[in-house]
């Protein structure tokens, strides 16, 4: 994998389900992996940071694994609220600069009420 | 209260002329960057800067220069060498590049006529 990626490319799925979607990042080389929300009309907001193979972390019903030796990680949304509808987009470094940020497509999730 | 802005929301440009994008941050960030967003695509990088004084070009640099002769301050000019210009774009900035979350801006959504 040369790029960032994320499957599928949107999602919609009805209130009080559980989800997740995936990123895929170069294994070589990495740095750091990161999650982001964004709602339509604002700003991409940081769901998390994540260094450590194996690491987990976890905010409210949101959570995200991470795999760095075979280069993936799992967003998790436990039953969705409407709220919860946004564009989710990973990002990691390049494996050549440390401090360029490569984004995937993004996730567009919807959740219906 | 501490952000990045972004100024303007919305420009239109007309075919040929030069424009400049604003974007400052008051949160003593060290790394900052400018991505580009298309319709149904994710964000793209055009430059970044790790410090004051240097910047590196990202993936779509053509027809797009940037300074940052403070730490605030990261403007990117649009010039008429840039085949196609309307988009979105995206300011970002980072403590310390990229094992850190980045914020962002609300973005600058520039048309061409």
């Amino acid at each position: 994998i040369l790029n960032v990626e994320q499957s599928p490319q949107s999602l919609h799925v009805q209130e009080g389900d559980s989800t997740n979607f995936t990123c895929s990042f170069p294994s070589s080389n990495f740095y750091a992996l990161h999650w982001y929300r964004w709602e339509t009309a604002k700003s991409p907001e940081a769901l998390f940071v994540m260094t450590l193979n194996g690491d987990e972390k976890k905010k409210g019903r949101i959570s995200a694994t991470l795999n760095t030796k075979e280069g993936y990680s799992y967003l998790y949304i436990k039953g969705s609220q409407p709220e919860d509808s946004a564009t989710y987009l990973c990002a990691s470094p390049a494996r050549t600069s440390y401090d360029k940020v490569i984004f995937g497509p993004g996730t567009s999730l919807s959740v219906i009420p | 209260d501490g952000g990045i802005t972004q100024s303007p929301k919305y420009l239109f440009r007309k075919e040929g002329q030069n424009v400049t994008l604003s974007c400052e941050q008051n949160l003593n960030h060290d790394a900052m960057y400018w991505y580009r967003q298309d319709p149904g695509q994710g964000l793209r990088l055009i430059y970044y800067s790790q410090i004051v004084n240097d910047f590196q070009k990202g993936d779509i640099a053509e027809g797009y220069s940037v300074s940052r002769e403070k730490k605030e301050s990261f403007p990117l000019t649009v010039t008429s060498a840039q085949k196609n210009p309307t988009a979105f774009y995206l300011c970002a900035s980072s403590p310390a590049g990229a094992n850190t979350e980045a914020f962002f801006g609300q973005g600058t959504r520039l048309t061409v006529v």
